[in-house]
């Protein structure tokens, strides 16, 4: 069974780089056509996709997040990893990470998500 | 790319077929096969419900039913039962080969 875990610090001040981490068990991140996405909620709205990466590292980016994010995956400690700089308050979200099989195939398995809250 | 366009709320009595829509442009549902919903109950992640427009994965209900016509798709849900009382978001693939999601509509079982 696959699972997918985020952690990272539950606390950002603005201006500062959010970092969290996507802890895979069950499959190998970095074996067949697997793409890794991370997809945030603010409390209260809708979903929104941040951008994916692949498992051999290239990657997609949402266009009004591009400039801000950095996906990497980590094959050693099978982890998927999302960086978002310059953060303020609008940043403020339930983060999830979810893998596709293939580029065009869904999200088919989703991580419980992970709170981040930007504040002074 | 913006969020593809989605009732913020549609309801219905059990037993009662609801339909819930989402419009997007040429760039991406009218350009793609690549549709799917999601639902997502309080507190919980998202659920993939429907695939490639139209397609279920193994335990998810025959209730449930997804089509698209030009820039619009729309998920069905039959004979509605309390337990579908959740959010609903559409998703697609884009011609730029990024994903997309609707803004989401609460379903209400009256």
């Amino acid at each position: 069974q696959v699972q997918l875990l985020e952690s990272g610090p539950g606390l950002v001040k603005p201006s500062q780089t959010l970092s969290l981490t996507c802890t895979v068990s069950g499959a190998s991140i970095s074996s067949g056509t697997y793409y890794w996405n991370w997809i945030r909620q603010s409390v209260g709205k809708g979903l929104e996709w941040i951008g994916r990466v692949y498992a051999r590292g290239s990657t997609n980016y949402n266009p009004s997040l591009k400039s801000r994010v950095t996906l990497s995956v980590d094959t050693s400690k099978n982890q998927v990893s999302l960086q978002l700089s310059s953060v303020t308050a609008a940043d403020s979200a339930i983060y999830y990470c979810a893998r596709q099989v293939t580029g065009t195939t869904p999200l088919d398995y989703w991580g419980q998500g992970s709170l981040v809250t930007v504040s002074s | 790319q913006s969020a593809l366009t989605q009732p913020a709320s549609v309801s219905g009595s059990p037993g009662q077929s609801i339909t819930v829509s989402c419009t997007g442009t040429s760039s991406d549902v009218g350009a793609s096969n690549y549709v799917s919903w999601y639902q997502q109950h309080p507190g919980k992640a998202p659920k993939l419900l429907i695939y490639d427009v139209s397609n279920r994965p193994s335990g998810v209900s025959n209730r449930f039913s997804g089509s698209k016509s030009g820039n619009t798709a729309s998920l069905t849900i039959s004979g509605l039962q309390a337990e579908d009382e959740a959010d609903y978001y559409c998703n697609s693939y884009t011609r730029t080969s990024t994903w997309v999601f609707g803004g989401g509509t609460k379903v209400t079982v009256l």
